[in-house]
């Protein structure tokens, strides 16, 4: 049992590129959830899902897709990064009694 | 949503008792509330739970008033492994998916 795995941990980006973060659970957990925390902040919710094919927006939505095909996958799209998307980013999923499980964070740097 | 005030900093010496609370006023009423620990590089990890009244485990303690418009962790006998930023969640009811982090608390612990 993995848990909550998180690819890649590190990635450096050129601004105006787009990449795929991935996200993956194997806890047969309903809820997903993206977030970022930029350094020394909180959490900040990108977007989140309730359940296969159902996705909503969250705090900072902006520059950000995402999509829940499977249960087990959830990944983020940045679809033209920018310097202001450095940050690390966390998923995390949870069953429907809220306890969220994090994974281990992508730390990703625009330039 | 619920918005959640917490304290900015906390400081504590190994032993003593902590108590950090955490104000909710707009709680609805099927909301838990929920606190997380995060440790520098990591992504935060589930504490403890609650709904109303006491909730205690083996980490923690966690008191709800009956209007539950706020509540309190505690931490007995800290030591300086505790030392980290303390989240105050609300929210995961049907109708409040979207789970917000404040800005957390952060306890240093000295010797």
């Amino acid at each position: 049992n993995a848990g909550v795995t998180q690819t890649p941990k590190f990635q450096v980006l050129k601004t105006g590129q787009s990449m795929t973060l991935q996200c993956a659970q194997d806890m047969n957990h309903e809820y997903m959830s993206w977030y970022r925390q930029d350094p020394g902040m909180g959490l900040r919710l990108i977007h989140y899902s309730v359940g296969a094919g159902i996705t909503d927006q969250g705090e900072v939505p902006n520059g950000y897709n995402v999509s829940r095909s499977t249960t087990e996958d959830f990944p983020l799209r940045l679809l033209s990064a920018a310097p202001s998307q450095t940050s690390v980013y966390f998923c995390a999923s949870s069953s429907a009694m809220y306890e969220q499980y994090f994974g281990p964070g992508t730390r990703l740097t625009v330039t | 949503l619920a918005k959640t005030t917490q304290p900015i900093s906390m400081d504590s010496y190994e032993g003593q008792e902590v108590n950090i609370t955490c104000s909710h006023n707009n709680i609805a009423t099927n909301d838990y509330i929920t606190w997380y620990q995060q440790f520098p590089s990591q992504g935060p990890r589930f504490i403890i739970q609650g709904y109303k009244t006491k909730v205690t485990n083996e980490v923690a303690s966690l008191f709800i008033p009956a209007d539950r418009k706020s509540s309190t962790l505690s931490l007995p006998r800290v030591s300086l492994s505790d030392t980290a930023v303390y989240y105050c969640l609300v929210g995961g009811s049907d109708s409040s998916y979207k789970l917000i982090f404040g800005s957390g608390t952060r306890l240093l612990v000295r010797p």
